[in-house]
């Protein structure tokens, strides 16, 4: 596609649900992103993706939450049991170079939104 | 830890007049900085990059500067309109690291 596209755009999930958060890159871009931004706050990094390899995980809440791109292309973000806390838009972003930033902008899709009761 | 801080308030701006944005980071300096723009509900849209040993980059109407003494950039938007209305996030890039890391961003407004 044209951009990098997430879904689900919104998702409701229950108190001790598991989730699964997708993200489509942009075709050939190596670099892959994942942000958590609570409201009225700027992107928190989560984790990052060289092709198929997890290089830096280390934004990563806790034990719950788990990434994997196994093919190099598409990526899940998996949160298990969630919590409340969990609540918070999950953005996704890609990158043509390696190493992630640097020179090369970051191309952010539009979020999933997770609300947990 | 790396700290980064942008106006915590939101900055209001008469249409036409100049806007100007800052971004403070503490220790020591990125390799890369970079300026995103944010609408509700949308990810963010990049804006304009600067290296280390750059003072300022132009585009258009906007303007960057990067004083690495002072470790801080300005972000400038001149001749501003109410589209310009957005959250803008500074994001710096260190070579040591494969993170970008944000800001909390500032909501400017330019009121017609």
């Amino acid at each position: 596609g044209a951009g990098v596209s997430q879904s689900p755009r919104y998702k409701v999930a229950k108190r001790g649900q598991d989730v699964a958060l997708r993200c489509d890159p942009i075709s050939g871009h190596v670099s892959l992103f994942w942000y958590q931004q609570a409201l009225g706050q700027g992107p928190e990094f989560l984790t990052y993706f060289q092709n198929e390899a997890q290089l830096d995980k280390s934004g990563l809440p806790s034990d719950r939450f788990f990434a994997e791109r196994p093919e190099g292309s598409v990526s899940t973000l998996k949160i298990q049991r969630t919590q409340q806390e969990d609540s918070a838009v999950y953005l996704c972003a890609s990158s043509l170079r390696t190493s992630g930033g640097g020179t090369g902008e970051l191309f952010f899709g539009e979020g999933s939104r997770l609300t947990v009761l | 830890s790396q700290k980064i801080e942008q106006n915590s308030e939101a900055l209001n701006i008469q249409e036409g007049k100049t806007a100007t944005l800052t971004c403070n980071y503490t220790n020591y300096s990125p390799a890369y900085l970079q300026w995103y723009r944010q609408d509700p509900g949308r990810g963010p849209v990049f804006l304009l990059l600067i290296r280390e040993n750059e003072k300022e980059k132009r585009k258009e109407r906007l303007k960057v500067t990067f004083d690495t003494t002072l470790k801080q950039s300005l972000f400038h938007i001149t001749a501003s309109q109410p589209a310009d209305s957005a959250t803008y996030l500074c994001a710096l890039w260190y070579s040591s690291a494969s993170k970008i890391i944000f800001g909390s961003g500032t909501r400017l407004s330019i009121r017609p």
